[in-house]
């Protein structure tokens, strides 16, 4: 069935260091990939996305990189800060249901 | 611009009673996704509307939730009677376009059935 995983359940990082973290997906039919970060006690919040037909987006301070041949999907955040601190949420779709369907989520801790 | 607007934000009941939960979608929005969280299983799709008209409810649990959209401002989510397994965080989203355009989130509702 289609499922969407994480490598790593928590991750570690200095201020200033980048940050990657990384997600696979079982679902080579899937075409569409968002990003999103929670923080406690609030709803996800959409970083960036990207489509099937590409394979890098960038956005402010992050980039994400889209490989199908392994199906696998990273966020990188460039000169992580404190406030980056968050549960990240990758999520796949495709175009026959269109629901997104959520991995469970990498906590990334951020040491001043 | 407001966000999704959610209500209440927090609730807390008796297994065997009738929960509501509202929603109120980002103008000019078209699509709406009422999702839940758990520890146990995650962020789950529960049903998704697209001009008020309900297009996917397969995440519906069972015969106890039901959600309407009587207008492109307006969704509840409603269960009947509520159990304890019930007890998650309940996410409203709404989005401009189908199920992959990028979807804002509220702030949810936080569930307690005792």
């Amino acid at each position: 069935g289609e499922s969407v995983g994480l490598h790593l359940p928590t991750l570690s990082v200095q201020e200033g260091d980048n940050s990657i973290i990384n997600c696979a997906y079982s679902n080579s039919a899937s075409d569409y990939f968002i990003w999103y970060k929670q923080e406690s006690g609030k709803g996800p919040q959409f970083i960036i996305d990207i489509r099937s037909n590409m394979d890098k987006r960038q956005g402010q301070r992050v980039t994400v990189l889209l490989n199908k041949t392994v199906k696998h999907l990273s966020l990188q955040i460039a000169a992580t800060q404190p406030g980056d601190s968050a549960v990240y949420f990758c999520a796949e779709s495709n175009g026959d249901t269109g629901k997104l369907i959520f991995g469970q989520g990498t906590t990334l801790q951020v040491k001043p | 611009d407001a966000g999704v607007i959610q209500s209440p934000r927090h609730e807390v009941t008796e297994m065997g009673q009738e929960v509501t939960l509202r929603c109120k979608p980002i103008s000019g929005h078209n699509s709406l996704f009422w999702y839940r969280q758990t520890m146990m299983r995650g962020l789950e799709l529960l049903i998704y509307f697209n001009n008020n008209v309900p297009i996917d409810d397969s995440g519906m649990p069972e015969d106890r939730f039901s959600a309407k959209m009587p207008n492109a401002s307006f969704s509840t989510l409603k269960i009947q009677p509520s159990e304890p397994r019930d007890s998650a965080v309940y996410f409203c989203a709404s989005a401009w376009g189908g199920a992959q355009e990028t979807q804002y989130f509220g702030p949810g509702t936080r569930l307690l059935v005792l």
